[in-house]
């Protein structure tokens, strides 16, 4: 048990429109990551925060954006959804000085 | 270009069979390599944190070890239940992480 929480746990949604994937994660964990992993494939890096400022991203679109609130929960956005955004998007905390990350579960993304 | 590959993609195994997973790295400024298992459709669950060539660390039947340019990950004499997806992860220079594909074991009883 990370104590790492994902809402919600599946989704539908069509092209073109908008979606936003939240995550609780736990008090004293100050660094989030959000990532996406294709069927088959590893996770791929989307960003990650720390103390509510992204402090890193990988090679995603700008129409892939996240909050991070100082109640340790964050939030990914994704506006103009593509079929090929369909995938499990998971989101990972770290705490204060550590590297590791431990993940949540994950959101299921099917756009139609 | 910084990768991550992971061998083999996928291992069969019987039980009690003692075997090694390899993950090959090339990145800037390594900060951290990561091991972990993922059941289907789960998120991944952490095994290891490995920081420097050299480094091994240990968990019940399975040991990481490190070197400048890989690591791998020994099972010995697995279990069905062990049975899962193995992920590699590094994390880079300007906090960027990268993911291999898995090696997808199974331990047969």
């Amino acid at each position: 048990e990370t104590g790492v929480t994902q809402s919600p746990t599946h989704l539908i949604k069509t092209r073109g429109q908008q979606v936003t994937l939240r995550c609780s994660s736990q008090s004293g964990h100050n660094t989030v990551s959000w990532y996406q992993q294709a069927l088959g494939q590893g996770p791929q890096f989307i960003f990650q925060y720390y103390r509510e400022e992204e402090n890193g991203r990988g090679n995603f679109p700008p129409r892939f954006s996240g909050l991070q609130f100082p109640n340790y929960s964050s939030e990914l956005n994704v506006n103009a959804l593509e079929l090929d955004d369909s995938a499990l998007y998971l989101c990972a905390s770290s705490p204060t000085g550590e590297e590791t990350q431990y993940f949540g579960p994950g959101t299921r993304l099917l756009v139609l | 270009e910084d990768q991550v590959t992971q061998s083999p993609e996928a291992l069969r195994l019987q039980e009690g069979e003692s075997s090694s997973l390899n993950c090959s790295y090339t990145v800037s400024g390594l900060r951290g390599l990561f091991w972990y298992r993922q059941d289907p459709g789960k998120g991944p669950e952490f095994l290891f944190t490995l920081y420097s060539a050299g480094e091994e660390k240990e968990k019940e039947r399975l040991k990481a070890t490190l070197t400048k340019k890989e690591s791998f990950l020994h099972i010995t004499a697995p279990k069905p239940e062990d049975s899962a997806t193995y992920l590699c992860a590094v994390q880079a220079r300007g906090n960027q992480f990268y993911f291999g594909t898995g090696t997808s074991l199974t331990v047969i009883p």
